[in-house]
């Protein structure tokens, strides 16, 4: 299957620092990924859309000044999370949509965001 | 706005046995319905797929069910193993580009 790499898989930052998390698709070009976030015994929760070379669209509620989110090229989208605070600690998981036939996203393994 | 809901929240069974998860969806205009299994602190790996014009999928122990018309979808794991312990989520899309709609995930434990 089609393998999306997710990096850092865990990361511990200060308050007030910014924090960029890194999404490739290895083996195949990604016209959209997706940016999730899951909170203990909850549903991931979709962030925004990433479509490559556009800006990206954003979920109701979801600060797009805090999670910036950059798709420069088929293959990578990143996001930023920015002047980070303790309560932006989570777990982030990114997915790719092959361009040619939409019919399965694969998954990065996540990022551990704690903020202390 | 489409909902999934994933029946039991948890579910604890000696190693062995053969057991149903349930996942219910709102919306029935589906484009297809997947399964993962999640381990703690990891990303997720997709178990089955199901097109919306499918009724069901197998992979090895695992088969997955879709009835669209009612919204629901079952995943049925033959001869549970303690290494099948595992959290298990229901996603559904309801188009090819658009984004997978997730369940709270069913917590399973497999004592041997």
């Amino acid at each position: 299957g089609a393998v999306v790499s997710q990096h850092p898989s865990r990361v511990i930052c200060k308050s007030g620092t910014s924090v960029k998390i890194e999404c490739r698709s290895l083996d195949f070009q990604a016209t959209t990924m997706f940016w999730y976030r899951q909170f203990p015994k909850k549903s991931l929760m979709l962030m925004a859309t990433s479509n490559e070379g556009s800006k990206a669209t954003y979920e109701q509620g979801v600060e797009k000044d805090k999670f910036l989110i950059n798709h420069a090229s088929l293959t990578l989208s990143t996001l930023t999370v920015t002047s980070a605070h303790p309560e932006d600690s989570s777990f982030y998981i990114c997915s790719a949509l092959p361009g040619q036939q939409p019919t399965e996203a694969f998954f990065g393994q996540g990022t551990r965001l704690t903020v202390v | 706005k489409q909902e999934v809901t994933q029946i039991p929240a948890a579910l604890s069974v000696p190693e062995g046995e053969n057991l149903v998860l349930n996942c219910s969806f709102t919306d029935s205009a589906i484009y297809n319905l997947q399964w993962f299994r999640q381990d703690p602190g990891k990303g997720l790996t997709s178990l089955l797929l199901i097109q919306s014009s499918q009724r069901e999928q197998t992979s090895g122990r695992l088969n997955a069910s879709l009835d669209k018309s009612s919204g629901r979808s079952t995943l049925y794991i033959a001869a549970s193993q303690p290494g099948d312990s595992a959290t298990y989520l229901c996603a559904v899309s309801n188009s090819g580009y658009s984004t997978l709609t997730f369940g709270k995930g069913t917590m399973l434990l497999v004592s041997p």
